[in-house]
């Protein structure tokens, strides 16, 4: 079974403060994805990323794809509350794998 | 926002019952999915359908079944609900399925309790 472990599990910040989500496996993927989800709604796409070693900006938060294709990372630079919410990684193989899920507090 | 809706929103029901629930799509994509999210799981995938009445099983497939006569419509079974099966279920669809750069499009979720 192929599991992806995102850390930390719980994030609770002030606004302003720089933070980097961690979305690790054992398992190699094609490509991974980031999805945010707000409190009663479905997870709602970010970025994919494809190529090992990967980087892409998407304005505050930054994405990047393991050089082995086997982890994440997402950096947000001075959080808005607006960032609050569950951030999910996905890694794409024969089907989409999601990971454990980091759950993002932003207070202001 | 990609047309899927999902009914209902909330369910109540007891153990031993059948329940169905429903997700209806209008962007006529080929892939439909059936999630459940619980905390410290993530989303895990429970069926998925490639096609009118084509249908496969994901990861935790087991006591949940799934019927897709129409392209719009993806629906999941809980035989006889337990309360193992309570959660919050999201659907999801995909123009394409497999390919590397795909795209799923998640329904706003159905909160199942069973008691």
């Amino acid at each position: 079974t192929q599991l992806l472990e995102q850390s930390p599990q719980f994030l609770s910040i002030q606004e302003g403060e720089n933070l980097t989500v961690y979305c690790n496996s054992s398992s190699v993927f094609s490509s991974l994805q980031w999805y945010r989800q707000e409190p009663g709604e479905g997870p709602v796409l970010l970025v994919t990323v494809v190529t090992g070693g990967e980087v892409k900006k998407l304005k505050r938060l930054t994405f990047q794809f393991g050089d082995a294709r086997k982890d994440s990372s997402l950096h947000i630079t001075a959080a808005q509350p607006g960032d609050t919410g569950l951030y999910l990684c996905a890694g794409m193989s024969d089907k989409l794998i999601f990971g454990t899920g980091t759950r993002l507090q932003v207070f202001p | 926002d990609a047309g899927i809706t999902q009914s209902p929103r909330h369910k109540v029901t007891e153990t031993g019952t059948p329940v169905t629930l429903r997700c209806h799509q209008t962007e006529n994509h080929r892939y439909m999915y059936w999630y459940r999210q619980d905390p410290g799981h993530g989303l895990r995938l429970i069926h998925y359908s490639y096609g009118v009445k084509d249908t496969d099983k994901g990861e935790v497939s087991d006591g949940y079944s799934v019927s897709r006569s129409k392209t719009e419509d993806f629906l999941l079974t809980l035989e006889s609900a337990t309360s193992s099966q309570t959660s919050v279920y999201f659907c999801a669809i995909s123009p394409l399925g497999s390919p590397s750069t795909d795209t799923q499009y998640f329904g706003p979720g159905t909160r199942l309790t069973v008691l």
